[in-house]
């Protein structure tokens, strides 16, 4: 069984379009996040939800929109998609325990492409 | 806020023989995580091994090791026995260990290892 699952897996579409990327856990996690990997592997976190509330959002531009409609699932939204938003994102999850690492679980990616 | 430096680029291997991945952070904290991740070409990321900063054994996990100077803010990862499966990216991170709930990683730029059959 898939851990952390990500839909789709590629993403090509056109500038000026919006489209979304769906994220489910079934590790029973509370906290999600989502990451970016720019063309230089660069990995930098976007958003973190802990129990479907927003906890971090990083200098991301208000066309990224991220929405938790339950613990395990954290979907982005992305509007106006411009060529500099092509990358690869990251969802993963982990779960609060007290004295653990709480280590984070990585879905596949999504690599978006805007032409 | 801090930081994690990796200032390898890249670096190659012989299969079998041991290389060792550096990685430098710069935080004001004291109680903090640190990982290794792994991505292949598969773009997977793989966590290879994690070390809280509270103990000062160093984490071990088979053929891979990490060298963490708490002081020197160091922590280095060595893989023995190098294999041709072992090719990828190597991403050192680092995460708070805030009261406040789970923190996210904070990643360096990351090392390409090539393994030389």
């Amino acid at each position: 069984d898939t851990a952390v699952s990500q839909t789709p897996k590629y993403l090509v579409t056109q500038m000026g379009n919006d489209k979304s990327i769906k994220c489910e856990q079934n590790l029973g996690h509370d906290t999600m996040y989502w990451y970016k990997q720019d063309s230089k592997k660069f990995l930098k976190i976007m958003f973190s939800y802990n129990n479907k509330e927003l906890i971090i959002n990083e200098t991301v531009p208000n066309r990224f929109s991220p929405k938790s409609p339950d613990k395990a699932h954290l979907n982005l939204h992305i509007n106006s998609l411009e060529l500099g938003d092509s990358a690869v994102y990251f969802c993963a999850s982990s779960h609060v325990l007290r004295g653990s690492h709480n280590e984070q679980f990585f879905g596949p990616g999504t690599r978006l492409t805007v032409l | 806020a801090q930081t994690v430096t990796q200032s390898q680029p890249e670096m190659s291997v012989q299969e079998a023989e041991t290389v060792t991945l550096s990685c430098t952070y710069d935080t004001s904290e004291s109680d903090y995580y640190l990982f290794w991740y792994k991505q292949p070409p598969s773009r997977q990321m793989i966590l290879v091994i994690r070390q809280e900063a509270y103990k000062q054994q160093n984490a071990t996990e088979n053929r891979f090791s990490v060298n963490f100077q708490k002081a020197a803010k160091s922590f280095s990862l060595k893989i023995s026995d190098s294999q041709l499966g072992d090719a990828a990216m190597y991403f050192c991170a680092y995460r708070s260990a805030s009261r406040r709930g789970n923190t996210p990683l904070v990643f360096g730029k990351g090392t390409r290892l090539s393994v030389i059959a």
